[in-house]
């Protein structure tokens, strides 16, 4: 079991280039989310996903796309990258019903210039 | 509007003493309440958690302590080892786990 794997693991983007971060899963958990942590700042929720073709809006949603298409895998697009959103994203991962813990990626380091 | 506070961001302990991380909350709706760890350039990984029909929960070494009435969840850790050293985070969450609410987290430090 490889658990949640996420890539890149650094990647440097000049304001308005787009991207994507990949996460993939392989615990069969039909629950995924994407979370970002800034300096001196807890974790928050930007998007979520309870099953394949289902995605739902966090906390702090605005300048990020996300899709799911099959149940491994979830994407978060930045379609044009501002330098607020220089910070660390964490995807994580859990079965739907609950109560669960969620089992997060190692996380990807994004600075945008 | 911060629903989630941990008022103390570091916290030093020696090895073999207690540590006791402190979280308040404002949110009546939160049902799970969770503790994640984490290490610099990893992710966060679940330590502990406890349901809000409970007021305790312990594992090994680590018990999570639940006040509903004042909204208040603190995090024991004893004995404290040096492999603790790490940024704990408390999480409420409401949906049994899933939509998580982390505070800003406390920085333990055990020394030797």
């Amino acid at each position: 079991n490889a658990g949640v794997t996420q890539t890149p693991k650094f990647q440097v983007l000049k304001t308005g280039q787009s991207m994507t971060l990949q996460c993939a899963q392989d615990m069969n958990h039909e629950y995924m989310s994407w979370y970002r942590q800034d300096p001196g700042m807890g974790l928050r929720l930007i998007h979520y996903s309870v099953g394949a073709g289902i995605t739902d809006q966090g906390e702090v949603p605005n300048g990020y796309n996300v899709s799911r298409s099959t149940t491994e895998d979830f994407p978060l697009r930045l379609l044009s990258a501002a330098p607020s959103q220089t910070s660390v994203y964490f995807c994580a991962s859990t079965y739907k019903d609950g109560p669960n813990e969620q089992f997060f990626g190692p996380g990807t380091r994004l600075t945008v210039l | 509007d911060q629903q989630v506070k941990q008022n103390s961001p570091s916290l030093s302990v020696q090895e073999g003493r207690i540590s006791i991380l402190n979280c308040d909350y404002t949110n009546s709706m939160f049902d799970y309440f969770l503790w994640y760890k984490k290490y610099p350039a990893e992710g966060p990984t679940f330590l502990i958690s406890i349901s809000s029909i409970k007021d305790k929960n312990e594992d090994g070494r680590f018990t999570v302590f639940l006040n509903k009435s004042a909204k208040h969840l603190s995090l024991h850790i004893v004995p404290s080892q040096p492999g603790d050293s790490a940024v704990y985070f408390c999480t409420p969450s409401t949906g049994g786990g899933n939509k998580l609410t982390f505070g800003t987290g406390t920085q333990l430090k055990v020394e030797l």
